[in-house]
């Protein structure tokens, strides 16, 4: 089955600066891998997604890239702002399924 | 939000208790998850059904069942309580065709 590793579990940033979150996986088959954010006490919230027919995505201040080869995807926050701080989840979708696995969380700290 | 809802939103109840936990959409989804969170653990599947009385287990499905006599209705039962179940729970809908999925607004769970 699908296995997802995502680091770091923690990361500090000054307001302005950019940040970066990497996962792994397991399945080659795996053709979805979506990104979501949680504030504490919320909901997850899905903010960016990228599929395996493309290798970035962008979307205002984040972008996610893919490299299949090497099996990983990376969450890129850039001018990061003291909202962005929450705990942020990398996905996959386990080869042949609609189930996601998911990575065990980076909690993102933006300092003012 | 997708149009789910969960009940209770929060529960305290006492171990060897049996506690179901419903989740509600509105939009005809065919696909619902149930999951669990816990610190370190990340978001973890329990169970998930692809259609009316069509469900299947996930990672962590021991001490729980499911059911889904209807399309709007996913219930998460636990039998017998127990402390190790203290989490929160969320509920997702996938939607069809686009592996997406959009969670509920959870509910914590305390087993004493």
């Amino acid at each position: 089955g699908e296995n997802v590793e995502q680091h770091p579990s923690t990361l500090s940033v000054q307001e302005g600066d950019s940040a970066v979150i990497k996962c792994t996986y397991s399945d080659s088959a795996s053709n979805y891998f979506p990104w979501y954010k949680q504030e504490l006490g919320k909901r997850p919230q899905l903010i960016i997604d990228i599929r395996s027919n493309v290798g970035e995505k962008k979307d205002q201040r984040i972008a996610v890239t893919l490299n299949k080869t090497a099996k990983h995807f990376s969450l890129h926050i850039t001018e990061t702002q003291p909202e962005d701080s929450a705990v942020y989840f990398c996905a996959a979708i386990q080869g042949g399924s609609e189930k996601l696995v998911f990575g065990k969380g980076t909690k993102l700290t933006v300092n003012p | 939000d997708a149009g789910i809802t969960q009940s209770p939103r929060h529960k305290v109840t006492e171990t060897g208790t049996p506690v179901t936990l419903r989740c509600h959409q509105t939009e005809n989804h065919r696909y619902m998850y149930w999951y669990r969170q816990d610190p370190g653990h990340g978001l973890r599947l329990i169970h998930y059904s692809y259609g009316v009385k069509d469900t299947d287990k996930g990672e962590v499905s021991d001490g729980y069942s499911v059911s889904r006599s209807k399309t709007e209705d996913f219930l998460l039962t636990l039998e017998s309580a127990t402390s190790s179940q203290t989490s929160v729970y969320f509920c997702a809908i996938s939607v069809k065709g686009q592996n997406t999925q959009y969670f509920g607004p959870g509910t914590r769970l305390t087993v004493l």
